[in-house]
């Protein structure tokens, strides 16, 4: 099973600042089958990135997503008030598919 | 557009089963698959398993196996996610999500409560 780590657990910033998240995962993901979940308080996770660097259908082009292997970032290039929530990296390359504990980004 | 919508909330007591339903509508593609994820209170998203809806088939995580049924009716657009010799570790929130590689579209979740 691979196991993804994402650092930093919880990451506090300023609207407008740029967010550096990352997953770094145990055994290369094939093909790059990574995806990034946003999941705000009392809501389903909702999909961001997939391929790695692909953005979902109606995620606004400050979100971006980049990586291959073992390592892989988001990147919110600068923070609206609506992207402060918990982001999950999946891998679905290899079963059982699995996701990452998560980073928290905090308003600072 | 996809939109999912699953069963209410449920209370159980430890040994029991509980059957969680997950309906799907709108532009869904002729072939596609729901996958289940759950999330305990204050944790992250773990991944049950999978059913391909056009045939049937599933796949789950060996965590689950033995202890996990999806199965789904094809005429109602239902997909069900079975977990059987509940405990408190099995509190959580139950999600179905379309798709068994990325999950574009999710489902609102389902408490389900373990308790004595």
């Amino acid at each position: 099973e691979i196991v993804l780590t994402q650092s930093p657990g919880t990451l506090s910033l300023s609207p407008g600042d740029r967010a550096t998240l990352s997953c770094k995962a145990s055994q290369s993901v094939y093909n790059s089958y990574l995806a990034w979940y946003q999941q705000k308080p009392g809501q389903a996770p909702r999909l961001v990135i997939y391929g790695a660097s692909n953005r979902a259908t109606g995620i606004p082009d400050r979100f971006s997503g980049s990586g291959s292997g073992t390592d892989f970032t988001l990147t919110i290039s600068r923070l609206e008030p609506e992207d402060f929530a918990v982001y999950y990296c999946q891998q679905y390359g290899s079963s059982p598919h699995t996701f990452g504990g998560g980073t928290k980004v905090e308003i600072k | 557009q996809v939109q999912l919508v699953q069963s209410g909330a449920e209370v159980k007591k430890p040994g029991a089963s509980v059957r969680v339903s997950c309906k799907v509508s709108g532009d869904t593609a002729i072939s596609y698959g729901i996958t289940w994820v759950r999330q305990g209170p204050g944790q992250g998203l773990e991944c049950m398993g999978w059913i391909s809806v056009y045939q049937g088939s599933t796949k789950y995580a060996q965590k689950f196996q033995g202890r996990v049924t999806m199965t789904r009716d094809t005429p109602t657009s239902m997909t069900y996610m079975e977990l059987r010799s509940l405990t408190s570790d099995d509190t959580a929130v139950y999600y179905c999500a379309y798709g068994v590689d990325q999950l574009l579209f999710w489902g609102q979740g389902t408490p389900v409560t373990v308790s004595s």
